[in-house]
């Protein structure tokens, strides 16, 4: 799989927006970009994913740049609950599924 | 739907000893999973992907004699972590394939090992 870098933590207010940024300048035109998060001593679970076009869902959205080479994972407003690792991960499946390696994440804390 | 379930949630055991580790898909077919293993303040590292009816395939450094995996049906992996020693204590996680949905995997909740 491709390589992907994320700040290591982040900080944000309670009920503001929080940008996650991922780059991965290395990704090839069949990758998949998929975000996962982790609260504490819990499995990772799965967030949103996208291969082009932005992404919006109930948890997230996914803002992809146009060239692909980076990302953004936007939480809307930031709750205590959304503390957790989150994790960019690049996916190719055009040789049908394969095993998901993670990087470090990045480590969000919510501030009351 | 796309449910793992992962037990124990947490187990202590004696240096020496062997510990099993179930991960169950409940709602679906899992012909492939993965086995991680995540120390503290560390991110998840793949130490199996473990096939249905067949041998599992280890990452480079993994022990395949002491982490035996078996998955022996299309809704059961096991891991057992043999001759268990204070250095195997960590977090384990499974994860299975669960479809196009939910980014097409699905993770267990975790099991805490602790080797006293």
């Amino acid at each position: 799989d491709a390589k992907t870098t994320q700040p290591n933590s982040m900080e944000s207010n309670e009920e503001e927006p929080v940008h996650l940024p991922c780059n991965h300048s290395t990704i090839s035109g069949t990758d998949y970009i998929h975000w996962y998060r982790q609260l504490p001593s819990q499995g990772p679970e799965y967030v949103i994913h996208g291969l082009t076009s932005n992404v919006n869902n109930r948890m997230a959205s996914l803002a992809i740049a146009e060239d692909r080479k980076s990302s953004t994972l936007i939480l809307h407003r930031a709750t205590l609950r959304d503390a957790a690792v989150y994790y960019c991960i690049l996916r190719n499946l055009a040789g049908g599924y394969q095993k998901v390696t993670f990087g470090t994440g990045t480590k969000l804390q919510v501030i009351p | 739907g796309a449910v793992v379930s992962q037990h124990p949630s947490w187990v202590i055991c004696k240096s020496g000893t062997s510990v099993k580790i179930e991960c169950r898909s409940l709602d679906f077919q899992a012909t492939t999973m993965f086995w991680y293993r995540q120390f503290p303040k560390q991110s998840l590292m793949l130490m199996a992907t473990s096939n249905e009816g067949s041998k599992a395939t280890y990452e480079q450094g993994v022990e395949k004699d002491k982490f035996l995996i078996n998955h022996a049906s299309l809704t059961l992996s096991t891991l057992t972590v043999t001759s268990a020693h204070p250095e195997d204590s960590s977090f384990y996680i499974c994860s299975a394939r669960s479809g196009q949905g939910k980014g097409g995997y699905t993770f267990g909740s975790g099991t805490r090992l602790t080797v006293v």
